[in-house]
């Protein structure tokens, strides 16, 4: 059974500080790893991919994968009140596999 | 910048009768899949789709449920016999494959059945 497991929140967050979200997911074979936002009544919009262990930025966001540990995480730098959604992890094997995705952080930037 | 689209972005329809939900998906992308979010609940996997045949199928897409790419650039999902329990958010995805996995997502179509 592939599982993919994120606090369900709210994390609630100043405005201008860092935001942290975390998952962890069960199936070992996961190759492919994915941060999408999804605000309410819409559909999830990618933010991050990351395939290798490590750090990858891009913008004020960051991703970090730790395959050993079977842990993702997602850092937002500098936080904006538009940054409020949820944030949804998700995880493929390969090629054409579906998306295993997390129920999702719900996120709130305190202005 | 290209993007998923989906018709209709509502449908609502009686409890045994048949619905077919559209996407077209992003031109040059690949692979194509499906995926329902019922209110509250997590985005869950339907169906993927890729060279004109199923890839790889949830448990959920049991027998009610077929797709097809009936031209070069319609995809589209049946659903046989509605049941209440259909009643969701459904989305379409593509990705451009050639190692390149990003998935994008269309608008969704919310599916209510009475």
């Amino acid at each position: 059974q592939k599982e993919v497991e994120q606090n369900s929140g709210p994390l609630s967050v100043p405005e201008g500080a860092i935001a942290s979200l975390n998952c962890t997911y069960s199936d070992r074979v996961s190759q492919s790893f994915f941060w999408y936002r999804q605000y309410s009544g819409k559909s999830p919009e990618l933010i991050m991919s990351i395939y290798s262990n490590g750090d990858k930025e891009d913008g004020r966001f960051t991703a970090q994968l730790n395959k050993a540990s079977q842990y993702v995480s997602l850092l937002i730098r500098d936080s904006q009140p538009s940054d409020s959604a949820t944030y949804l992890c998700a995880v493929k094997r390969g090629g054409a596999d579906g998306l295993t995705f997390g129920k999702g952080t719900h996120l709130i930037i305190q202005p | 910048e290209p993007e998923v689209t989906q018709t209709p972005s509502h449908q609502v329809t009686q409890m045994g009768q048949e619905v077919i939900l559209r996407c077209v998906p992003i031109s040059n992308h690949l692979y194509f899949y499906w995926y329902r979010q019922i209110l509250g609940q997590k985005v869950e996997f339907l169906v993927s789709f890729y060279n004109n045949e199923i890839s790889e199928k949830s448990e959920i897409f049991d027998d009610q449920f077929s797709v097809e790419r009936p031209d070069g650039s319609n995809f589209t999902l049946k659903i046989r016999s509605t049941k209440l329990e259909d009643s969701a958010m459904y989305f379409c995805a593509s990705s451009a494959g050639g190692g390149s996995y990003e998935q994008y997502f269309g608008p969704g179509t919310r599916l209510t059945v009475t």
